[in-house]
């Protein structure tokens, strides 16, 4: 597997309260990727980053915030939880732009 | 909105038999990727293909690309019990974001 790890990998959370999800690599890839993964709806990209401090948002990025500081981490923050956002997050990372992107083994994330 | 749909949702075949799964996508790419998710589990690349490439071979599996009908097919040979897993198929939006469709779940009967 490539060098990328989430952490938590599991978390309960209360409705209004803030949530940071992180996810490291290893491997100096440029591009890291957040998704959230829902029964029916696939893989949506919440946000995404071409470098450090480089980032843009994908297709559902309300309520989400994120930020790189460093090639290795990439942090994706709920400001304020809900439950809407119950979910499965993956974090992607690819080497190039347009090449294979590998994935961690996702977090799994319940708002009460 | 999605950008790759895939088709069918849902297949069940035996062991042995061939699966086929098609996607469709809306804007112009640079290549289109398939993927394989293990209940549970993170995706695994499978197959790149180039906007310019039309066939792609891997082991059991082949990827077909049509650019004029925005559409590819993932084919899988000889199918075994350890492929059941969901696939799915991403492009780039000729950016660099990898938009994933909804997946076809195969299910393979031993």
């Amino acid at each position: 597997d490539a060098g990328i790890t989430q952490s938590p990998r599991h978390k309960v959370t209360e409705t209004g309260t803030p949530v940071t999800l992180r996810c490291h690599q290893t491997e100096n890839h440029r591009y890291m990727y957040w998704y959230r993964q829902d029964p029916g709806h696939g893989l949506r990209l919440i946000h995404y980053s071409y470098g450090v401090k480089d980032t843009d948002k994908g297709e559902v990025s309300d309520g989400y915030s994120v930020s790189r500081s460093k090639t290795e981490d990439f942090l994706l923050t709920l400001e304020s939880a809900t439950s809407s956002q119950t979910s499965v997050y993956f974090c992607a990372i690819s080497e190039g732009p347009h090449t294979e992107a590998f994935f961690g083994q996702g977090t799994r994330l319940t708002v009460v | 909105s999605q950008q790759g749909e895939e088709d069918p949702q849902a297949l069940s075949i035996q062991e042995g038999e061939n699966a086929t799964m098609n996607c469709s996508y809306k804007t112009s790419i640079n290549n289109l990727q398939w993927y394989r998710q293990n209940s549970g589990r993170g995706l695994v690349h499978l197959i790149l293909i180039r906007s310019n490439e039309r066939e792609k071979h891997s082991g059991r599996l082949r990827v077909t690309l049509d650019t004029s009908k925005k559409s590819s097919s993932l084919l899988i040979t000889a199918s075994r019990a350890a492929d059941t897993a969901s696939y799915f198929c991403a492009t780039d939006e000729g950016t660099y974001k990898y938009i994933f469709g909804t997946g076809t779940r195969l299910k393979v009967l031993a």
